[in-house]
C-alpha cells in the first residue's frame, strides 16, 4: 500500500466551481498533516495544515479523519490561479519524525 | 519574507562526477532537509540535518551521498559519483523546530542532469 495515496487527477474545472481532492495515509503514527501546491517544475509550497478540527483558509477547507486515515481540501469559487498540482503530505511518524512524505499530486486545471 | 534559496539552479555533468547542491536555508531555522523529485514522480526525502550531524536518512541516501554545513550559513549536499538515475530536482527545506507545528520551507530546487 502506498504510503500517501491520491487521486492523480487532472481535475479540468470552470472558474467559479467547487472541487474536492481526497488522500488517504498509511502510517497511522502520523502527526502532521499538510496540503502543499506545485506548480510545473517549481518547488512545493505549502498551502495550508491540516488540524483535526478542520480548518479553513479563505477559500480552501481542509479536513482530517484520523480514524479512517483520510484528509480531504475542497477549494471554492476555483480561479485560473488556482491551477497547479495538489500535495498531501504527513510526516513520518515514528519511523521518522521531521520526514515528510508525499503524495504523487492531483492535478487542477482551472479553465476560463 | 524569508526564503530558502539555492545554487545553482540547473546543473549538468557527467556520469561519475561528483556535484555539490548549495542551499542557505532560512536564518534562525534549525533543521535542514534535502528532498527529491525525479521527472513526474513524487517529492522523495533524503535527509535530515540538526546540530551538526544527521538525524535521519532514506534508503536513497547511500554512501555516494553526503551533507555538511561548512558554515554558518551553507547546507550543502554532495553525489560523489553521479549516475544517471541521479536526474532529478533537487530540494533544500528548512524549518525552525521539529515540532508536529514547525513547517518545512523549501528553496527553489536545483534541477540535476547527469548526462
Amino acid at each position: 500500500r502506498k504510503e500517501v495515496e491520491q487521486d492523480p487527477g487532472p481535475f479540468n474545472v470552470p472558474e467559479g466551481a467547487t472541487v474536492a481532492f481526497n488522500c488517504t495515509y498509511s502510517n497511522s503514527a502520523s502527526q502532521s498533516f499538510f496540503w502543499y501546491r506545485q506548480d510545473c517544475r517549481k518547488e512545493p509550497k505549502l498551502l495550508m495544515s491540516v488540524y483535526s478540527s478542520g480548518n479553513e483558509d479563505g477559500r480552501f477547507t481542509a479536513q482530517l479523519n484520523r480514524a479512517s486515515q483520510y484528509i480531504s481540501l475542497l477549494i471554492r469559487d476555483s480561479k485560473l490561479s488556482d491551477s497547479a498540482t495538489y500535495l498531501c503530505v504527513v510526516n513520518g511518524g515514528s519511523g521518522g519524525y521531521n520526514k515528510l512524505i508525499f503524495g504523487a499530486g492531483t492535478r487542477l486545471a482551472v479553465h476560463p | 519574507e524569508p526564503e530558502v534559496t539555492q545554487t545553482p539552479s540547473h546543473q549538468v555533468t557527467q556520469m561519475g562526477q561528483e556535484v555539490i547542491l548549495r542551499c542557505v536555508p532560512i536564518s534562525n531555522h534549525l533543521y535542514f532537509y534535502w528532498y527529491r523529485q525525479i521527472l513526474g514522480q513524487k517529492v522523495e526525502f533524503l535527509v535530515s540535518f540538526y546540530n551538526n550531524e544527521i538525524s535521519e536518512k532514506s534508503e536513497i541516501f547511500d554512501d555516494q551521498f553526503s551533507v555538511e554545513r561548512p558554515d554558518g550559513s551553507n547546507f550543502t549536499l554532495k553525489i560523489r559519483s553521479t549516475k544517471l538515475e541521479d536526474s532529478a530536482m533537487y530540494f533544500c527545506a528548512s524549518s525552525e523546530g521539529r515540532g508536529v507545528a514547525d513547517t518545512q520551507y523549501f528553496g527553489p530546487g536545483t534541477r540535476l542532469t547527469v548526462l
